[in-house]
């Protein structure tokens, strides 16, 4: 079974308008990760927070972690069209060799 | 390195037969993972490698799959009797370490192989 859940399933924007999609998942994690993948191809890592941290920036991407919560959010600023893409979120509630994954977002960027 | 390879990209087959593919890990990781992923959702384990040694394998890994990796390089997954429930993206990703503190980087992802069982 899928430990989380991405919401909302599919989010359309305009080009440069900011992108915020949601992760819950059920059980204790010692990391949560996201990650990209563009349609029909493999998943690129975008970024990776420990529990014991709240918020990792990278580049136009801001993570948040809520362990109270189990949840996250991932936030794109300023999105492009090559932002396009399903995304995912992947904790490692089991192991940290397996990754259990939501069932992603599909973000469309609008020119 | 260019990163993980995997081939082939697609594969048809018809129900019955037998397929393998084939994943090239990023030389200095000696974590190795198989996944599969079907239409709109996200990808499920199959199997983990440390080095050649296989120290896991999901239930999803019904006795007709079969993965190896000799002498800790590539690896290979092997379907036998093809049915159409097998028909999915199957991923193969590598790693220097588990993700976490050691390693903030995550797994490094092929682009998978798209398998079709008609």
């Amino acid at each position: 079974s899928q430990q989380g859940e991405e919401d909302p399933q599919a989010l359309s924007i305009q080009e440069g308008e900011n992108a915020t999609m949601n992760c819950s998942y059920k059980t204790s994690i010692n990391n949560l990760q996201w990650y990209r993948q563009n349609s029909g191809r493999g998943l690129v890592h975008l970024i990776l927070i420990r529990s014991n941290e709240r918020e990792k920036h990278s580049g136009r991407l801001r993570v948040t972690l809520d362990t109270s919560k189990k949840s996250s959010s991932l936030l794109i600023t300023a999105s492009r069209a090559a932002d396009t893409a399903s995304y995912f979120c992947a904790t490692d509630a089991r192991s940290n060799y397996q990754l259990i994954w939501g069932a992603g977002t599909k973000l469309i960027i609008k020119p | 390195d260019t990163g993980v390879s995997q081939d082939p990209r697609h594969k048809i087959t018809k129900r019955g037969q037998n397929v393998t593919f084939r994943c090239d890990p990023i030389s200095e990781h000696n974590r190795l993972y198989w996944y599969r992923q079907t239409l709109g959702q996200g990808p499920e384990f199959l199997t983990y490698f440390q080095n050649e040694a296989q120290l896991e394998k999901s239930r999803l890994l019904s006795d007709r799959f079969s993965a190896e990796r000799p002498k800790g390089s590539f690896s290979t997954l092997e379907i036998q009797r093809t049915e159409q429930g097998d028909s999915a993206m199957y991923l193969c990703a590598s790693s220097q370490t588990g993700a976490g503190a050691l390693n903030p980087y995550g797994y490094t992802f092929g682009s998978g192989t798209r398998l079709t069982v008609v």
